[in-house]
């Protein structure tokens, strides 16, 4: 079975530029999560999204956004490109939303701005 | 809110020792659960064991156990017969209402041969 995908690996932009990630979850998976691990600061809840829909958002400017496609696959969008954006982007998927169900990590996008 | 404490930045274990990585958390919630990960150098997140808050067995995966103490609000992972493969970063997290899942800063463990 295909775990969680990814893509690209490795993302250059310029300060100002947009970057567009996305994500494929496990087949049968509904709900994905997008996370933001920066050096030094640990995971930081970005997003998620089950049936399309916008669940929750975490702690971050309206710059961060996404959206969810009717095959569950996912795209996290980043307007306006800081330095501070800079990090690792991991997507995880889940079987519908809830407590009981473990999130499945994919291998995450390294956003570089310069 | 809930926070996740991982007090130690990074520890160190022989090869086929037992090592010990600590978690506290904080919240106000009855019900939810507790997770640690494992980030190795490829990047990937693996999640090693899960613990139900409503449940008063530690969970255990082969060679990977929790002592679950819900009144102290403490998570530790314990591992024994350390391999080299266990390297890698540590990571509890807590998960609750509106699915979002908090981690601690985690704990660099290097197993030496």
């Amino acid at each position: 079975e295909a775990g969680v995908t990814q893509s690209p690996t490795h993302l250059i932009k310029t300060r100002g530029q947009q970057a567009t990630l996305r994500c494929s979850p496990i087949s049968g998976h509904t709900s994905v999560y997008w996370y933001q691990q920066a050096l030094g600061l640990g995971l930081q809840f970005l997003l998620w999204y089950d049936e399309g829909e916008e669940r929750n958002r975490g702690n971050f400017p309206p710059r961060f956004s996404g959206r969810q496609f009717p095959n569950y696959s996912s795209e996290l969008n980043v307007n306006a490109l800081e330095l501070e954006d800079s990090a690792l982007y991991l997507c995880a998927s889940s079987l519908a939303g809830g407590r009981r169900n473990e999130q499945y990590f994919g291998p995450g996008t390294r956003l570089t701005v310069t | 809110a809930q926070t996740v404490t991982q007090s130690q930045p990074e520890m160190s274990v022989q090869e086929a020792e037992t090592v010990t990585l600590s978690c506290t958390y904080d919240t106000s919630e009855n019900n939810y659960y507790l997770f640690w990960y494992k980030q190795p150098p490829s990047r990937q997140m693996i999640l090693v064991i899960r613990q139900e808050a409503y449940k008063q067995q530690n969970a255990t995966e082969n060679r990977f156990s929790v002592n679950f103490q819900k009144a102290a609000k403490s998570f530790s992972l314990k591992i024994s017969d350390s391999q080299l493969g266990d390297t890698a970063m540590y990571f509890c997290a807590f998960l609750a209402g509106n699915n979002d899942m908090r981690f601690g800063a985690g704990t660099r463990l290097t197993v030496k041969p």
